[in-house]
């Protein structure tokens, strides 16, 4: 089955740029999407087909995918951004399934 | 609005069995592509199981076999019923509404608890 595999912990000061990757055989074939999640709330969309943001996201938040590498960039870091970032692709072979990543802490100093 | 509300979590033993809920508002279940993903304390998200619109199911490896999706078209409800349920369910439970063109989760519920335990 796919893996997805991100960075456990990115640190970022207030006002900087933060750089969450997710690692995948060939992932630049594939649809990536991210998600923001917050303590004890559900996971929100905040990127999907690796660079259109929902209506409400703000401009900051941006992704790219190239070769075996996807990567969520959130610009001008807020103190409200701190929260687990997950990526996300649809593995449509004969599985079916959908494929989170391992997740990332973002923790604003 | 889009709304999506889970419920039927609790506590169960080991080899018990619990049938979660998801209503929704907003949308048409059926005419939807739906997800169940679950998140045990302190962990990732793991994808659990989806129905597509024409209803074809398919699960994740970890529940074949034991969990059920379907749905109630009257009822505009989601359901995952979970047989032989294992302390490693034990996890909020969200349903979700991927896209059927990319699988993008764009709409999730506030998820609901389930603790399998003696």
């Amino acid at each position: 089955s796919y893996v997805l595999t991100q960075p456990p912990s990115v640190s970022v000061a207030p006002g900087q740029t933060a750089r969450i990757t997710c690692g995948g055989n060939n992932i630049e074939s594939k649809s990536v999407h991210w998600y923001q999640q917050k303590p004890g709330q559900a996971p929100v969309l905040v990127v999907y087909d690796d660079t259109d943001r929902p209506s409400g996201i703000p401009e900051r938040f941006s992704g790219s995918n190239s070769e075996n590498t996807a990567t969520l960039t959130i610009s001008r870091v807020e103190a409200g951004d701190e929260a687990d970032y997950y990526c996300q692709v649809w593995d449509s072979g004969s599985d079916h399934s959908y494929v989170f990543g391992t997740g990332t802490k973002v923790t604003v100093l | 609005e889009v709304q999506l509300v889970e419920s039927g979590g609790g506590l169960v033993q080991p080899g018990g069995s619990l049938r979660l809920s998801c209503a929704a508002s907003g949308f048409t279940v059926s005419s939807n592509y739906m997800s169940w993903v679950r998140q045990a304390p302190g962990k990732g998200l793991e994808w659990v199981s989806l129905i597509y619109s024409g209803g074809i199911t398919y699960y994740a490896d970890s529940v074949k076999g034991r969990f059920t999706i379907s749905r109630d078209n009257p009822k505009n409800t989601l359901y995952l019923q979970m047989n032989s349920l294992r302390a490693e369910d034990t996890a909020v439970y969200y349903c979700a509404t991927p896209s059927p063109l990319s699988g993008a989760h764009d709409y999730w519920g506030q998820g609901t608890l389930v603790t399998v335990s003696s």
